[in-house]
C-alpha cells in the first residue's frame, strides 16, 4: 500500500527566508504527486502537480524518484504563505488521493 | 461554479444523536469522495464514489458509519449513534474520472459531546 509521510508537523521560518517542506512517500509503481493548501478557514485547494512541471505563487517541487520524495519549495517565502500544507500521492490509475499528514508553515514577519 | 458545497458548516450533537453530512459535487464530476481531517491523523479517506457507486470503503471507520450517492449531485454521510470520538473536520471532494484533481468542500465541522 501507498504511504505519504511529512515529518514537520510545525514550520516557521521568517519572511523572505527560503521555505522547504518535506514530502516522501512509498509506493512500487509510478505515482502521481500533488501539494494541496489549506489557507486559514478554508477550503482545501490544489497548489501544483508533478506532472505539471509549474510554478504557482513561487512555490515549486520536482519529483525525484531515486529518493522518492517531492519536497515543496519557495526561496522567500512571504507572510501569506503561512497555512497548511499536504502532499498527496494518487496510485497508478487510481481515483483516490492519499494524503500525508500536513506541514503548518507559519512565516514570521 | 459555486464549487463543492457541503452543509451544514458546523454541527454540534451529543453523543448518541445521529448526524447527516451532505454533499453537492461540481456539476458535471463523476468522481466524489469523503475524508476525514483530525489534529491527531490528518486526511484519511473513508469512501469515494465513480458514478455513483462506492468504489472503496475501506477507510470507514466502523458500522456506525454510512455514505450514500442516490444520484450524481448529491451525496450524505450518516454517522448513528454519533460518539465524542467522531468530532472531526469532514471533507467532501469530487473531481472528473481521469487524470484531474480533486476539488475540496469548505468540510462540515462536527463536534460531538
Amino acid at each position: 500500500a501507498q504511504r505519504v509521510t511529512q515529518p514537520e508537523k510545525l514550520l516557521s521560518v521568517f519572511k523572505g527566508a527560503p521555505v522547504e517542506l518535506k514530502c516522501n512517500y512509498s509506493y512500487s509503481g509510478s505515482p502521481e504527486l500533488f501539494w494541496y493548501v489549506q489557507y486559514s478557514r478554508q477550503r482545501l485547494q490544489l497548489l501544483l502537480r508533478h506532472i505539471s512541471r509549474e510554478s504557482i505563487k513561487g512555490f515549486t517541487a520536482d519529483l525525484n524518484k531515486g529518493e522518492t520524495s517531492f519536497h515543496l519549495k519557495k526561496p522567500f517565502a512571504q507572510e501569506e504563505d503561512s497555512a497548511m500544507y499536504y502532499c498527496a500521492l494518487r496510485p497508478g490509475s487510481a481515483r483516490q488521493l492519499t494524503f500525508g499528514s500536513g506541514t503548518q508553515l507559519t512565516v514570521l514577519p | 461554479d459555486a464549487g463543492v458545497i457541503q452543509s451544514p458548516r458546523h454541527e454540534v450533537t451529543e453523543m448518541g444523536q445521529e448526524v447527516t453530512l451532505r454533499c453537492k459535487p461540481i456539476s458535471g464530476h463523476n468522481s466524489l469522495f469523503w475524508y476525514r481531517q483530525t489534529m491527531m491523523r490528518g486526511l484519511e479517506l473513508l469512501i469515494y464514489f465513480n458514478n455513483n457507486v462506492p468504489i472503496d470503503d475501506s477507510g470507514m471507520p466502523e458500522d456506525r458509519f454510512s455514505a450514500k450517492m442516490p444520484n450524481a449531485s448529491f451525496s450524505t454521510l450518516k454517522i448513528q449513534p454519533s460518539e465524542p470520538r467522531d468530532s472531526a473536520v469532514y471533507f467532501c471532494a469530487s473531481s472528473l474520472l481521469g487524470d484531474s484533481p480533486l476539488h475540496f468542500g469548505n468540510g462540515t465541522r462536527l463536534t460531538v459531546t
